[in-house]
């Protein structure tokens, strides 16, 4: 079976100092990744989606990038935080198999940036 | 434009109750639509999704899609305290980009 390991779970940054979010997939080849963002009371915010090993597409400009070095293995980073940049952090995978496909999210990164 | 849209709630149902959420898009190329339950301070679970027009049922949970009225909506029957959650509308899978929207879920309270 597929799952994803997301980490670390809950981290507390001060402002200016880098971000690094890692998230690997396990069970599937070539899975589309995602990393989402949830501030506190919001909905569900898609910052980045990948098709494959180095394709990144970004959904707002912002602070953030993101790397997909290996097929499984997806990484959200900043040079430099900034306050806004708290949230909860959530990556996720899909697969298009015939007939559908449907996404499903890891345990999610708690992002204080204090 | 958001693209998908939710009634923030709360909805509140007694333990029992049928409780129903409720869902609009805008992308009408939009496929796939999918509800997930979060609770506070996890992350979404998913409990149904639903490509095609019509009802969908599982256990007691039933979704119903309308494409030419770009509507979505959950229904949750017998409801129980344990369902008291966020509920989250989710859209998306047009063609091989695989983009799901969020929409900023409805909350829902089952009193005992």
């Amino acid at each position: 079976s597929q799952t994803i390991h997301q980490w670390p779970a809950t981290l507390v940054q001060p402002v200016g100092s880098p971000l690094s979010l890692e998230c690997t997939v396990e069970g599937t080849s070539n899975p589309n990744l995602y990393w989402y963002r949830q501030a506190a009371g919001r909905g569900l915010q898609l910052l980045f989606y990948s098709v494959g090993i180095g394709q990144i597409s970004s959904e707002v400009p912002q602070n953030l990038s993101a790397s997909r070095p290996q097929d499984r293995q997806f990484i959200l980073s900043s040079k430099k935080l900034l306050l806004s940049d708290s949230g909860f952090y959530l990556c996720a995978w899909s697969v298009l198999p015939f007939g559908g496909n449907t996404i499903y999210f890891g345990e999610g990164s708690w992002l204080t940036v204090v | 434009q958001k693209e998908v849209e939710q009634n923030s709630g709360p909805l509140s149902v007694p333990e029992g109750a049928i409780a129903s959420l409720n869902c609009t898009y805008s992308d009408r190329g939009s496929q796939s639509f999918f509800w997930y339950r979060q609770y506070s301070g996890k992350s979404p679970e998913l409990i149904m999704f639903i490509y095609s027009n019509g009802d969908k049922e599982d256990g007691r949970f039933t979704a119903q899609l309308n494409k030419a009225s770009q509507y979505v909506s959950l229904l949750i029957r017998d409801s129980q305290p344990s369902d008291s959650a966020t509920y989250l509308c989710a859209g998306g899978g047009r063609g091989n980009f695989n983009k799901f929207y969020f929409g900023s879920g409805t909350k829902l309270n089952v009193k005992p």
